[in-house]
């Protein structure tokens, strides 16, 4: 089967650095992506990566190393609105057909003044 | 704009009452995704189309059922809804291959009463 972890919760500070981690086993890889949700909304795409190494964009990086199977999603100067779900999702294919993206269940941040 | 448009966002069905979900796009991709979303847990894949091409993941109830009768709609039928089944309803669209991730819809937060 495929797996993906991340923490369940996380808190950090207003202005602070957060970095919230995800490893993945999957049987295929194509890609790695993350993505916020607000509490009743929908996913909102973040970042993507495809290749080993950081992509920055603005306040969010995201980090990923496929030997080890791990991806981080680095989120600077912190503010009140980045409190939300963080979801970490892998592309396929899995099993031959085409590709698909399963999630993991989501880092929950909670920023504080 | 472009975008992915659900309907209804609230969806209230009686226990054992056919219901249909809708799933409207605006952006001319060609594959459409149905997720389903308990709290606090992943969003779950339980089908999708590439193009026509019809893809049901192993572990989707036989209960749930989807159509695709062009490529700017598609529905989720599920038959005979029981509690187990209240849960948001993502529909996605993505362009095979691209890198921008999924688009989501706002999503069909079902209750089953």
């Amino acid at each position: 089967g495929q797996n993906i972890d991340q923490p369940t919760e996380m808190t950090a500070t207003e202005g602070a650095i957060v970095q919230i981690n995800c490893t993945y086993q999957t049987s295929g890889f194509n890609g790695l992506f993350w993505y916020q949700q607000h509490a009743g909304e929908a996913p909102t795409f973040l970042s993507y990566n495809v290749l080993d190494g950081l992509e920055e964009k603005g306040r969010f990086s995201s980090f990923l190393s496929r030997s080890k199977g791990y991806s981080y999603l680095l989120l600077k100067e912190l503010q009140m609105k980045d409190s939300a779900s963080y979801l970490c999702a892998v592309r396929g294919p899995f099993s031959g057909g085409y590709n698909k993206l399963i999630f993991g269940a989501g880092t929950r941040l909670a920023v504080h003044p | 704009d472009a975008m992915v448009i659900q309907n209804p966002r609230y969806q209230v069905t009686q226990f054992g009452k056919p219901v249909t979900l809708s799933c409207s796009q605006t952006l001319n991709h060609n594959v459409m995704y149905w997720y389903q979303q308990k709290s606090s847990q992943a969003p779950k894949l339980l089908f999708h189309y590439y193009d026509k091409d019809f893809n049901n993941e192993a572990d989707t109830p036989d209960n749930f059922q989807s159509r695709r009768p062009n490529t700017s709609f598609c529905f989720l039928d599920i038959r005979s809804p029981g509690l187990g089944d209240a849960a948001m309803y993502l529909c996605a669209t993505s362009r095979e291959g691209g890198t921008d991730g999924y688009t989501f819809g706002s999503g069909t937060r079902l209750t089953v009463v």
